[in-house]
């Protein structure tokens, strides 16, 4: 059984350019969550998606950034404009219905944005 | 504002030894979990705990949550350099479903 699955695992990109990170989650699962990362401060929650609906996006900058699960393939994450304040890791997770309730998340190995 | 609060942040022991590390918070959780992240890699979940009071044991790393669901430790016994990453614990507040993320321990393990 597939997990959680990132690509491109790294990605550069020049300021002003767009930056789309895909996420495929494992098998079964319906509920897909977009994470940032920089060096020690943490997982900085995004945006909670289901299939075709954004449930959560109180994490998500106003402008630029914006997300998608639609009914066929995999979730994006789309950055547009991006700026060299953009560079981080960028983490998809899935759970299945009952991780809603639990917390319990299923992460990809992530995507590594730099912005020169 | 709910937040989890890990301490130490950072920890840096020799091959053997044993060490705690804790997960803090002035509110309750219906559930709690622990993961860990190697350079590199996204973080792999070890271990839910549900039940104040509840201990769960993973091979030499034990998982203790608090009688109030407030607070976890995780121990570790017999350090390996296997076991270096970032030690992360997540929760799900009783009051609401949004999940809470602690800043994490980041442990060195030297041989």
């Amino acid at each position: 059984n597939a997990g959680v699955m990132q690509n491109p695992r790294h990605l550069v990109r020049r300021r002003g350019q767009e930056a789309r990170l895909r996420c495929s989650p494992m098998k079964g699962h319906s509920h897909v969550y977009w994470y940032r990362q920089l060096p020690e401060e943490g997982l900085k929650f995004m945006v909670y998606l289901q299939k075709e609906n954004i449930i959560d996006e109180s994490g998500m900058p106003k402008e630029r950034f914006s997300a998608e699960f639609p009914k066929e393939g995999p979730s994006i994450l789309r950055i547009q404009q991006v700026v060299r304040g953009d560079s981080a890791a960028y983490f998809c997770a899935s759970s299945p219905r009952t991780g809603v309730d639990t917390g319990e998340l299923f992460f990809g190995e992530g995507s590594r944005l730099t912005v020169l | 504002t709910q937040l989890l609060e890990q301490s130490p942040q950072f920890l840096s022991i020799q091959e053997g030894e044993n060490l705690t590390v804790y997960c803090n918070s002035s509110s309750v959780f219906s559930s709690l979990q622990w993961y860990r992240q190697e350079p590199g890699e996204g973080p792999v979940l070890l271990v839910t705990v549900v039940t104040g009071g509840e201990v769960k044991k993973l091979k030499r790393l034990t998982f203790q949550f608090g009688d109030a669901r407030k607070d976890s430790s995780l121990h570790i016994t017999a350090a390996q350099p296997g076991d270096t990453g970032l030690y992360l614990c997540a929760g799900v507040p009783g009051n609401n479903r949004k999940l809470i993320w602690g800043l994490g321990t980041s442990l060195a393990v030297n041989p």
